[in-house]
């Protein structure tokens, strides 16, 4: 069945250096979701790409989706403490109801 | 709006209880699901709906059951619980099945089972 691994599991900076969490699935996408979750809560939606290389941007978020619509990426320039929990991507593959959420990777900021 | 509603916040279940987790939206969402949250697992699909009266299995189906029969609600019952249910449960729903809008999250059911 369809995969969506992501790497890393953990990640620890210090508050203003950059941070990336790369997504990547076993079959080609529809489209791809990002979401974050803070430590306790629940995961929030973040964005969705859709098209081919995409690239968006939310501030110091800046999202990518690959030519082959199969990985994704999440980067965080200048960390700020307000930017730790845990970011998920989550996919589904063309003509189906199951989206895959990728494992997370856990970012935690040193001030 | 109160979007996304699940009840209970926590529960401690013995091994073999059944019990049912209760999940309502009243956005008017077509898409509603079930994950369980595991430590370094992510968010794994156990059901999930298209409508009311239409779910489907997900990734880890086994030892669950839901239904739909209202656009409202999606419960997920755990039919003799195992230790190795023990989790944090989400339901999550969105607009249409389509997947071109995000997911709205529940605040999640913490279970024991012990």
């Amino acid at each position: 069945g369809q995969q969506v691994m992501q790497i890393p599991q953990y990640q620890h900076v210090q508050e203003g250096e950059d941070f990336t969490t790369y997504c990547n699935s076993s079959t080609t996408l529809s489209n791809i979701q990002w979401y974050k979750q803070r430590p306790g809560g629940h995961p929030v939606f973040l964005i969705q790409l859709v098209k081919s290389g995409e690239v968006k941007k939310q501030k110091r978020l800046t999202f990518q989706f690959g030519e082959a619509k199969k990985n994704s990426s999440l980067h965080i320039t200048a960390t700020q403490t307000t930017d730790v929990g845990t970011y998920f991507c989550a996919g589904r593959g063309t003509g189906g109801f199951k989206t895959i959420f990728g494992a997370g990777t856990r970012l935690f900021v040193k001030a | 709006n109160a979007g996304v509603t699940q009840t209970p916040k926590f529960q401690v279940l013995k091994t073999g209880q059944s019990m049912t987790l209760q999940c309502a939206q009243d956005m008017n969402h077509e898409y509603m699901s079930w994950y369980r949250q595991d430590p370094g697992m992510g968010l794994r699909l156990i059901h999930y709906s298209v409508g009311a009266g239409i779910t489907d299995q997900g990734e880890v189906p086994n030892g669950y059951n839901v239904s739909r029969s209202t656009t409202e609600d999606f419960p997920l019952r755990l039919l003799s619980a195992a230790p190795s249910q023990t989790s944090v449960y989400f339901c999550a729903s969105s607009f249409r099945t389509d997947f071109n809008y995000g997911y709205t999250f529940g605040s999640g059911t913490r279970l024991t089972v012990v």
